[in-house]
């Protein structure tokens, strides 16, 4: 099962909005409403952001949605704070009911 | 409060093994599958094994299969990964993760605990 395909890097300044795409195949996102989002501050561990393709957790802030298109899932943060740079992942179940992560994107805060 | 905590993490030289266990708290264990997730230094997450709440159902990475075993103890609460035959590549933190109630996604994590294959 290969990673799914996150950008290594995304930017964006205090206010702005931005978008990290995850692209997979008809086996995992594409086929499945499973798709989810995790952010993760150094040394910490991952938070779910994102579940179920565009749904947000209780307590999780409603800058932060979720969509899809074929294989391509996007998480989109708007409003972006100084709190939002850290690493955030994709993941999706599989068709061999097994599970698959993006290769993460870093985003920076400028 | 839900509470995931790993221990068992260690230095171990290539060939040898480890046991992983992770000490769950704060909601029933037993209803939940659960799953070790792992991040080499400065790498991204890999899922590594998943398995069902009553232990019926067990997956497993390529990467690990054949050599690496996941467990549960719903009367401890605790979950196991028996990892053998660990390589340099298998250095990493491991996370165990609960499954959301019925989806996919993992809805709490613990700490981590570092594992490190050296000679």
């Amino acid at each position: 099962q290969s990673a799914l395909t996150q950008p290594a890097s995304v930017s964006g300044s205090p206010g702005q909005s931005i978008t990290i795409s995850c692209t997979g195949t008809s086996s995992d996102v594409g086929g499945y409403n499973y798709v989810s989002w995790y952010q993760q501050h150094p040394g910490k561990a991952p938070k779910l952001m994102i579940y179920e393709v565009s749904n947000r957790p209780s307590g999780v802030s409603n800058r932060f949605s979720g969509s899809k298109s074929g294989n391509t899932a996007s998480l989109t943060i708007s409003g972006l704070q100084a709190e939002d740079e850290a690493d955030y992942y994709c993941s999706s179940y599989t068709s061999s009911s097994r599970k698959v992560f993006g290769g993460g994107t870093k985003l920076t805060v400028l | 409060e839900v509470q995931l905590v790993e221990s068992g993490g260690g230095l171990v030289q290539p060939g040898g093994s480890l046991r992983l266990s992770c000490a769950a708290s704060g909601f029933t264990f037993s209803s939940y599958e659960m799953n070790w997730v792992r991040q080499a230094p400065g790498k991204g997450l890999e899922w590594v094994s998943y398995i069902s709440s009553s232990g019926s159902t067990i997956y497993y990475a390529d990467s690990v299969k054949g050599r690496f075993t996941i467990s549960r103890d719903n009367a401890k609460n605790s979950l196991y990964l028996q990892m053998n035959s660990l390589r340099a590549e298998d250095t990493a933190v491991y996370y165990c993760a609960r499954d959301s109630s019925y989806s996919y996604d993992f809805d709490y994590w613990g700490q981590g605990t570092l594992v490190t294959v050296s000679s």
